[in-house]
């Protein structure tokens, strides 16, 4: 298995345009977590998704931003407009959720957004 | 909700010493934690869980930590420390429904 895969790795943009992230889960894993990570932060988790059906968006920080999840296998994350406080490390990570709790969650690699 | 505390931003210990990192959370159901790790420039690799069962649980790279419920505490142990373990780690708690809380993470740092 591939494991979590997040594209792009990098992004710059400039301030004021649309920015996508994108994920493809582990394939069978039926729970997508979207994460932020900065230094005056740490970890937020942003939103996460059962079963393609969004569960928790409380971490969504402004309408500026949104997320999708059309099918099983694939997940965006959308910015519009940037703004340079958008600035940071974005995750992705996906869990076999249910009453098990051994399963854990598998990261990206992340996408390091820098909006100039 | 449940929650999770990092003693300690940074942590410095020299190679071949003992590495404790500490965490203690607070939950008013059972807790299922985890201890990740995030090497620069990655994203976070699982180290080790306690879901149920026997408090002291070992994970990859040597690492080990116990669940105390007395203490509400799961302290990250490593008897020696190699360069390599040169990371930043997190400790988290999940709540119902499967979300992940995370702790600010502590930085070790490995003189040699």
């Amino acid at each position: 298995d591939a494991g979590v895969i997040q594209s792009p790795r990098h992004e710059v943009t400039e301030m004021g345009q649309e920015v996508t992230l994108r994920c493809k889960p582990i394939s069978g894993h039926n729970s997508l977590f979207w994460y932020r990570q900065t230094m005056m932060r740490g970890l937020e988790l942003l939103i996460y998704f059962n079963n393609n059906v969004p569960i928790d968006d409380s971490g969504m920080p402004e309408d500026r931003f949104s997320a999708k999840m059309p099918n099983a296998s694939f997940s965006t994350l959308k910015i519009q407009p940037s703004e340079p406080r958008d600035s940071a490390v974005y995750f992705c990570a996906s869990s076999l959720q249910g009453q098990n709790p051994n399963y854990g969650y598998t990261f990206g690699s992340g996408t390091r957004l820098t909006v100039v | 909700a449940q929650s999770v505390t990092q003693l300690g931003s940074h942590v410095s210990v020299s190679e071949g010493a003992l590495v404790l990192l500490r965490c203690n959370y607070s939950s008013s159901v059972p807790p299922y934690l985890f201890w990740y790790v995030q090497y620069p420039n990655q994203g976070l690799q699982l180290l080790l869980k306690y879901t149920t069962g026997a408090t002291l649980v070992k994970g990859i790279n040597g690492f080990e930590a116990e669940f105390k419920k007395s203490e509400t505490s799961f302290h990250l142990t490593k008897p020696s420390a190699h360069m390599s373990d040169a990371a930043e780690y997190f400790c988290a708690v999940r709540e119902y429904g499967n979300k992940l809380v995370f702790g600010a993470g502590t930085i070790l740092r490995v003189k040699s």
